[in-house]
């Protein structure tokens, strides 16, 4: 069995300053890794995804995140934040070969001026 | 940007009353599924569906629910019999074709539903 723990329920931050949303799974198998974001009252967003390759994956909006097999990590981090990325973060992870993600709990990211 | 569209948003409905849940999903995806967040909960997975038939469940699906793909664009979750723990947001995603590498879900906005 799978599972993603997010061990911070709430961050909150001043804008402009860096941010790291930690994230940690555990598989016997190989996986995929996924950050979502859900602005309010909306969907969830794909954000970035490891699947294979480089280590570090970017998103479009400035958040990166780098697998680390050894650590069984896959922590979001953004060098400077905005008000804008006020938002709950999924993580979430793919065994290989089956399509149901399995998520963490969530963290809420409180960006503050 | 194509999106997953779902209604309604928000549903109330007493116990004991069946509901569905609908989506329309992106129309070149082949994989569509059902997942659900009781508040303050996780995310978790319910049902996937490929090539009219579920591929994939969670222990969570039990015999109260149901999906169905009725024409070529809606895709419906059916709940028989709701409970109160069946308050939760219920979310539909789909994604494209298994091209090698290609994992890209798209979720819907979800359906908040109301159990009373």
């Amino acid at each position: 069995a799978q599972s993603v723990t997010q061990l911070d329920s709430q961050v909150p931050v001043f804008e402009e300053a860096p941010v790291e949303l930690r994230c940690n799974y555990s598989s016997s198998v190989s996986v995929y890794l996924f950050w979502y974001v859900q602005y309010p009252n909306q969907g969830l967003q794909l954000l970035l995804k490891y699947l294979s390759g480089s280590t570090l994956v970017e998103s479009i909006n400035g958040f990166e995140a780098e697998f680390n097999k050894s650590q069984t990590s896959f922590h979001l981090r953004k060098p400077s934040v905005h008000i804008s990325d006020t938002a709950e973060y999924f993580c979430a992870a793919l065994r290989a070969g089956r399509r149901a993600l399995t998520f963490g709990s969530g963290t809420r990211l409180q960006v503050q001026p | 940007e194509p999106e997953v569209t779902q209604t309604p948003s928000h549903q109330v409905t007493q116990m004991g009353q069946e509901v569905i849940l609908r989506c329309v999903p992106i129309s070149n995806h082949l994989y569509f599924y059902w997942y659900r967040q009781i508040l303050g909960q996780k995310v978790e997975f319910l049902v996937s569906f490929y090539n009219n038939e579920i591929s994939e469940k969670s222990e969570i699906f039990d015999d109260q629910f149901s999906v169905e793909r009725p024409d070529g664009s809606n895709f419906t979750l059916k709940i028989r019999s709701t409970k109160l723990e069946d308050s939760a947001m219920y979310f539909c995603a789909s994604s494209a074709p298994v091209d090698r590498g290609n994992y890209g879900y798209t979720f819907g906005s979800g359906t908040r539903l109301t159990v009373v």
